[in-house]
């Protein structure tokens, strides 16, 4: 079974500074990974995805997130965050099986960006 | 972008009684799924479905049954509602790829 682990539960950085948001899976096979934020009081919304092709995958709103098969992670940057990217970030596997796909998700990262 | 609706949107009821929270997506996907999201544990799937009728068993389904009635609607019914399923509860659809797409959530609260 699939499973994904998010180290950092809360992570605080200031406005301006770079962010890095962990995230470390467990897949026998290719994964197809996601990063989906959630604003407060709101749905989930995907940042970005990978499946295959270059490690590093752009996202919206200039986060990118890349890949490492080696080290099975999959990890969340962005150069410069801003006040309005405080949320709280998930990462997810997706695993198919004979009824489709299921998504596994991490217990996710509340990200706060402090003035 | 797919559209996905939840109602309602807060709900409090009392323990033992009867819930449905519905969700309708309105671009045609295949799958759709109910997750529960908790501090601390992330989202948990409950139930999904990958067409009318049919319905798979998920990760957390104690407790909840479901009922896909049409492409469009996917509803989660909680016959005997109990304080341990206080939570925020997620619907969400797919076209049968990986990509789910989120509804705005349901808050519900059992007394």
């Amino acid at each position: 079974a699939q499973s994904v682990t998010q180290p950092d539960a809360r992570v605080t950085v200031s406005e301006g500074a770079s962010l890095q948001l962990r995230c470390k899976y467990s897949y026998s096979a290719t994964p197809y990974l996601f990063w989906y934020v959630q604003y407060p009081r709101q749905g989930l919304q995907m940042l970005l995805k990978y499946y295959s092709g270059d490690p590093v995958v752009q996202g919206v709103n200039g986060f990118e997130a890349e890949f490492s098969k080696s080290d099975s992670s999959f990890h969340l940057r962005k150069a410069s965050v801003h006040w309005s990217d405080s949320a709280v970030y998930f990462c997810a596997v997706s695993a198919w099986g004979g009824t489709g796909s299921k998504l596994s998700f991490g217990k996710g990262a509340k990200l706060t960006v402090s003035p | 972008e797919a559209a996905v609706t939840q109602s309602p949107r807060n709900k409090v009821t009392v323990t033992g009684g009867n819930v449905t929270l519905s969700c309708r997506q309105t671009n045609s996907h295949n799958y759709m799924y109910w997750y529960r999201q908790d501090t601390g544990h992330g989202l948990r799937l409950i139930h999904y479905s990958y067409g009318a009728g049919n319905l798979q068993i998920g990760d957390v389904p104690d407790g909840y049954k479901a009922t896909r009635t049409t492409q469009e609607d996917f509803f989660l019914l909680l016959e005997l509602a109990s304080p341990s399923q206080t939570s925020l509860y997620f619907c969400a659809s797919s076209a049968g790829g990986a990509t789910q797409y989120f509804g705005p959530g349901t808050r519900l609260l059992v007394l």
